[in-house]
């Protein structure tokens, strides 16, 4: 069964600095998707970054970058340049297909806290 | 812009009370999705659909139906509201498999508590 490990409940960052939050997971497959979510405090969830499994290369999305080590199940975010509005739950998820449908898998998630 | 909505933000019943949660989405997706968020277990699969009267049990499907007569709803029911049933519930919409590397696009959320 795949699982995804979020190892930090909380995670704190003064404003402007850079924070990495961590996720890992468990799978067999060797094609997926993995993902990073965020919601802010009573708002939607929205996507911040998104890896295919089979590409190498980290995705990075403005201020928001992975570091994808397949070998490792590793899919940590980082963050550069932290603002308050990146106070949020960031949720790690991972997606693979089975038949004809799709699984979204979901960590425990990670609340991030930034200090001004 | 991609746009999921729900029927309420808050809702408050009655144990034994039979519950339906809406969720519309604007975007011709097929498949919709419905999750339940909990502190400290982060969100968990309840039911998914793949296309109308189309459905497919998730991780905790014990004590929920859903159904889906439109493309665009996804109801999501409790037959006889619980409190152990108290918890956000999130509903989510995403295109089919194959048209590109997509997303799942998450409605704002009801926050249901069941006394």
């Amino acid at each position: 069964a795949q699982t995804v490990t979020q190892s930090q409940p909380e995670m704190s960052v003064q404003e402007a600095e850079t924070v990495t939050l961590s996720c890992t997971y468990d799978t067999s497959e060797s094609d997926y998707y993995l993902f990073w979510y965020k919601q802010p405090p009573s708002r939607q969830m929205i996507l911040v970054i998104r890896q295919e499994a089979y590409k190498q290369q980290n995705a990075t999305e403005n201020r928001f970058s992975v570091n994808f080590q397949k070998a490792a199940k590793s899919f940590s975010l980082k963050i550069s340049d932290s603002q308050l509005g990146d106070a949020a739950m960031y949720f790690c998820a991972y997606r693979r297909y089975q038949g004809g449908s799709e699984k979204l898998v979901f960590g425990k998630g990670t609340k991030l806290t930034v200090n001004p | 812009d991609v746009k999921v909505t729900q029927s309420s933000r808050y809702l408050v019943k009655r144990t034994g009370e039979k519950v339906f949660l809406e969720c519309v989405q604007d975007m011709d997706h097929e498949n919709m999705f419905w999750y339940r968020q909990d502190p400290g277990l982060g969100l968990r699969l309840i039911y998914f659909s793949y296309d109308v009267k189309m459905k497919e049990k998730g991780d905790i499907p014990e004590g929920y139906s859903v159904s889906r007569e439109k493309k665009e709803r996804f109801s999501l029911i409790l037959e006889s509201a619980s409190t152990n049933q108290t918890s956000m519930y999130l509903c989510a919409s995403s295109p089919l498999r194959g048209q590109g590397l997509y997303e799942q696009y998450f409605g704002p959320g009801t926050r249901l508590t069941v006394t």
